[in-house]
């Protein structure tokens, strides 16, 4: 099985929806990130969640860490054309120590949002 | 907003022959990494890098990949022998001092093996 499942793998919404992503780990979660990628581009920073029960937001995006379930959920309100694109999640899930971090990713989450 | 710089951001190379892929990290970070992310697959860890030396690198960072920091500056990724296989898009990334700083990502290098 894998490591860190995203789901749903793609997502199609309107303009002005609300949508959620869900990133779960197999293993205890040590620090998760959520990147941002369009295709064959860079990794875009968006948030990073270390403590369980942690929630962060930017403008209209945010996300939680659920350590007990050992998952993090990334919402978007009133998704807009320029959310589109990949969304990945990345994990420390073994506790690298330090600022040393290896990352663990997911597939990836394709969103498209319709105008 | 701080810039993790990569060149070149697309390079074709016969296989085997030598591929140097740079990096400039972001300034005060002392953290570098390389990953991969081969078409159509998940992002991979490489091998991260501290204080001049390697702290951890993955199973696919063999001996035909090197890494190296000849400078302040630049960060470099060496793969000595390419393969087909080694078709991939290589991020750099950098992280700074204090755990749990945010890892940058690079816009990456495009490595297309024929």
């Amino acid at each position: 099985s894998q490591e860190l499942e995203q789901s749903p793998q793609s997502l199609i919404v309107q303009e002005g929806k609300n949508l959620t992503i869900n990133c779960t780990s197999s293993k205890t979660l040590y620090g998760l990130y959520w990147y941002k990628q369009k295709y064959g581009e860079g990794l875009i920073f968006l948030m990073m969640l270390q403590k369980g029960g942690e929630e962060k937001s930017h403008e209209k995006i945010t996300a939680k860490l659920d350590e007990k379930k050992q998952q993090s959920s990334l919402h978007i309100t009133a998704s807009q054309p320029s959310h589109a694109g990949i969304y990945l999640c990345g994990a420390d899930i073994e506790n690298s120590g330090g600022s040393n971090y290896k990352l663990t990713f997911g597939k990836g989450t394709l969103l498209t949002v319709n105008p | 907003e701080p810039e993790v710089t990569q060149t070149p951001s697309h390079q074709v190379t016969q296989m085997g022959q030598e591929v140097i892929l740079r990096c400039v990290p972001i300034s005060n970070h002392l953290y570098f990494y390389w990953y991969r992310q081969i078409l159509g697959q998940k992002v991979e860890f490489l091998v991260s890098f501290y204080n001049n030396e390697i702290s951890e690198k993955s199973e696919i960072f063999d001996d035909q990949f090197s890494v190296e920091r000849p400078d302040g500056s630049n960060f470099t990724l060496k793969i000595r022998s390419t393969k087909l296989e080694d078709s991939a898009m290589y991020f750099c990334a950098s992280s700074g001092q204090f755990s749990g700083n945010t890892i940058y990502f690079g816009e990456g290098s495009w490595l297309t093996v024929v």
